[in-house]
């Protein structure tokens, strides 16, 4: 596609529910990352993929987030028992291959869990 | 880690004025990126800039790697440009550190 894409762009959950959130990154880019910004702050890395592989996981919360990109192209970044802390934006990114090339940012999908 | 810090937090301009943002970090970085937030939550990439200066229509930034630091310049701000503007450092091919930004509010 012609940019990166992310669904939902909104999400209310409970607390408790488990949410899946979707990356589709830009066509032909090796890798992909997942972010969570919170409001007023910066967004803050969680983890990322070369091609299926997932590289770096040292920035996930907690055994509750998990994430995959099974065919090296869309990824899920999944949250079970979401918690009301969990409620942020959630980013993701795709670069052509590695943290020096230029990463492009998704709109992000937005949780809300009440 | 690397450090990330950004100057000034907020920052309010009236409409046509030019501006400075600073971007300091702690460590050599293999990637530098401006990044502005808009009002409506989008985040865009502004410049890839480990090193050396650049510019983009009324934008640009320099990065002097060996002392640490990164400048955006906005030059004749439109309110367009209001949003918030953030730096962010790779260091050794690690995660990617984004900065707490600078708060813009250009007036008209």
């Amino acid at each position: 596609g012609a940019g990166v894409s992310q669904s939902p762009r909104y999400k209310v959950t409970k607390r408790g529910q488990d949410v899946a959130l979707r990356c589709d990154p830009i066509s032909g880019h090796v890798s992909l990352y997942w972010y969570r910004q919170a409001l007023g702050q910066g967004p803050e890395f969680l983890t990322y993929f070369n091609y299926e592989a997932q590289q770096d996981k040292s920035g996930l919360p907690n055994d509750r987030f998990s994430a995959e990109r099974p065919e090296g192209s869309i990824s899920t970044l999944t949250i079970q028992r979401t918690e009301q802390r969990d409620s942020a934006m959630y980013r993701c990114a795709s670069s052509l291959s590695g943290f020096q090339e230029t990463q492009y940012f998704g709109p992000g999908t937005r949780l809300l869990v009440l | 880690g690397i450090q990330v810090e950004q100057s000034p937090p907020d920052l309010i301009l009236q409409e046509g004025a030019n501006s400075t943002l600073r971007c300091n970090f702690s460590d050599s970085v293999n990637n530098l990126q401006w990044f502005h937030q808009n009002p409506w939550g989008q985040l865009i990439n502004l410049f890839y800039i480990p090193s050396g200066t650049k510019q983009n229509g009324r934008l640009s930034a320099t990065t002097v790697a060996t002392e640490r630091y990164s400048l955006l310049y906005i030059s004749s701000s439109q309110t367009t440009d209001s949003g918030v503007y953030f730096c962010a450092v790779t260091h050794n091919n690690n995660d990617m550190r984004f900065g707490a930004g600078t708060r813009l509010t250009v007036k008209p």
